[in-house]
């Protein structure tokens, strides 16, 4: 079993919609929880960073850390094609920060 | 936010030659940088981790040999392949640790990507 599970998708929603993305865990050590976008042939770039459980929110991104269910979102309101890309989540132990990724999910966001 | 630049962004080379991957922590001092490398449609695969003045560690499966790794200043890391592979193709990302910023947390590059003909 992966340490960080995650829907490789795709995900296809229209303009406009809310987007859910979620990934689980199994080791109750991680801290740290981060969302990561990456389009095409290009480095990821941080969206999201959390430390330990509760909401978070930025513009149209709201992330969600629940350590009870070894469970992570982010949710994007009113959805763009622009934000068609694949979206990662990593998660980290402690102050090493070496990042444990889950696999990716590929988002549409059809006009 | 903290931005992280690579050079080259793609590069082609023969097979037998070696090839040197630059990043840079533009806008802070990163005692951390990380190098990955990504087939297409997967994850990011960690190979090492870098400290400023020390040597790499190189994670399970990457031959330190091949992947040659320079961490020289606090705003520098060079990977080098060497004797590259057509199996060695690849896109190469690297990232650094931020730890004087808000977020302490890993902030990557635009990524390399290598094709061994």
């Amino acid at each position: 079993q992966k340490e960080v599970e995650q829907d490789p998708g795709p995900l296809s929603v229209p303009e406009g919609a809310i987007v859910s993305l979620n990934c689980t865990y199994s080791n109750s050590a991680f801290q740290y929880f981060m969302w990561y976008r990456q389009y095409s042939r290009k480095g990821p770039e941080l969206l999201m960073y959390t430390y330990s459980s509760g909401n978070k929110e930025d513009g149209r991104f709201t992330a969600q850390v629940d350590k009870s269910s070894k469970y992570i979102s982010l949710f994007i309101r009113d959805s763009q094609p622009s934000d068609s890309a694949t979206y990662l989540c990593a998660m980290a132990k402690d102050s090493n920060y070496q990042l444990i990724w889950g696999a990716g999910t590929k988002l549409i966001i059809k006009p | 936010g903290a931005v992280v630049s690579q050079h080259p962004s793609w590069v082609i080379c023969k097979s037998g030659t070696s090839v040197k991957i630059e990043c840079r922590s533009l806008d802070f001092q990163a005692t951390t940088m990380f190098w990955y490398r990504q087939f297409p449609k997967q994850s990011l695969m960690l190979m090492a981790t870098s400290n400023e003045g020390s040597k790499a560690t190189y994670e399970q499966g990457v031959e330190k040999d091949k992947f040659l790794i320079n961490h020289a200043s606090l705003t520098l890391s060079t990977l080098t392949v060497t004797s590259a592979h057509p199996e060695d193709s690849s896109f190469y990302i690297c990232s650094a640790r931020d730890p004087g910023g808000q977020e302490d947390t890993q902030y990557f590059g635009p990524g390399t990507r290598l094709t061994v003909l």
